[in-house]
Parts: structure tokens; sequence; C-alpha cells
């Protein structure tokens, strides 16, 4: 089966600038996650999806990020306007609803903010 | 916020030798999973446990769930420079599927 597809692979940006991170799940995969992972730690949930709405967004900074999954299959997170400590690889997951339900990853776009 | 503390952060070691990596918190989750991540890639399922006091094996990786349901932990026998990479582990926090990962261990095993 295909896997978790992202782009871009990588982005460079200045500061204060806009970026937009794309996400295709895997076929028949319900749930959609973004996870942000910076240099050396475990990933960071942002935002969970369960077809086209919200299960949790509870950390993600409202004020700059935005995600979106209009119609339940592929999803856009987008960060507006970026800051020095946005610098981080994003990753994309998505699962099957039920419960223990295995999460499948994109390779995640790398993001650096200058 | 739940926390999910791995120990060490860190592991370099020769190849053959053994070894065991922790996952702790003070909460009790349902089930737990671990996954491993190479450099450049996403993270990858590994294993997951679900019944307090279960051990898993797969090849040379054996996982224990903490009786309590609170703690695991991945033991790797005779590691190879193929394992080498940062293992995860992670809880689901409200029964949605809702996963929250841990600080994670990197692991080098030099041939």
């Amino acid at each position: 089966e295909a896997g978790v597809a992202q782009s871009p692979r990588y982005k460079i940006i200045e500061k204060r600038q806009s970026v937009a991170f794309w996400c295709n799940p895997i076929s028949g995969h319900a749930t959609l996650y973004w996870y942000q992972q910076i240099l050396g730690q475990g990933p960071k949930l942002l935002i969970q999806f369960q077809n086209n709405g919200v299960v949790d967004d509870s950390q993600l900074p409202k004020d700059r990020f935005s995600a979106e999954r209009l119609k339940g299959v592929d999803s856009t997170l987008k960060i507006q306007p970026a800051k020095l400590e946005d610098s981080a690889v994003y990753l994309c997951a998505s699962s099957f609803v039920q419960s223990n339900s295995p999460l499948h990853f994109g390779n995640g776009t790398r993001l650096t903010v200058t | 916020t739940q926390l999910l503390e791995q120990s060490p952060q860190f592991l370099s070691i020769q190849e053959g030798e053994n070894l065991t990596v922790y996952c702790n918190s003070s909460s009790v989750f349902s089930s737990l999973q671990w996954y491993r991540q190479e450099p450049g890639e996403g993270p990858v399922l590994l294993v997951t446990v679900v019944t307090g006091g279960e051990v898993k094996k797969l090849k040379r990786l054996t996982f224990q769930f903490g009786d309590a349901r609170k703690d695991s932990s991945l033991h790797i026998t005779a590691a190879q420079p193929g394992d080498t990479g940062l293992y995860l582990c992670a809880a689901d926090q409200t029964g949605a599927n809702n996963l929250f990962f841990g600080t994670g261990t990197r692991l080098t095993v030099i041939p």
C-alpha cells in the first residue's frame, strides 16, 4: 500500500514569512495527525483530525498555526508568521479510528526559519 | 499534561551487547506503543502492549508493560548496527488514539 505522502521535503524561510505543508494520508485512514518534532526530542502532537473534524488541537499555537482537512482526506498545515523557534520537522501521520491502531508516518517536512 | 520520561536519553554500545531502555510515567495507560525512528524518516511502529505485565518479543527485542500500566521497558539482546535509531514510546491520552510521545532514547550501536 502507498504510505503517507508529505511535501515539501525541505523548506527554508525567513522569520515572519508564511509556509504551508501538505499531507496525503493512507487511503481508508479516517484519522490524521500533525506532529512537530524539534531536534533531539519526541514528536509533539499539534492537531488530530477524524475525517474532517478536529479531535484535539489543544497544543496548536492558534495565533500563528492553522490546519485544515476540508474533504476528510488531504490536509494542510500553515504557519503565519513563522518564528525562529518553529524550526523543526513537521510529521504527518494517519491511522484507523480504533484505539490502539498504529500510526503510519510520512517522512516529514524539515523547516528551517532564519 | 501527562509526561512520558524515557531513559537513558542517549546510549552508545558495542555490537553484541545487551541493553534496556525505559519509559516511565505517573499516569496509568490503557495501552502503550513503541516506535523506532531513523534519520530523515518518520517513526515506525514496533509493538503495542495492552495488558499489565504483558511481555512481547520481536526477534531480539523484548517489550514489557508494567503491572500497573504506568511504565514499560524495551530490552535488546545482542545489539546490531541496524538497531541504531531513536526509540520512542507513546501512550493514548483519551482512548481516541490520541497519542503523545515520550522524550526518546537515541541508540547508537558501534560495529
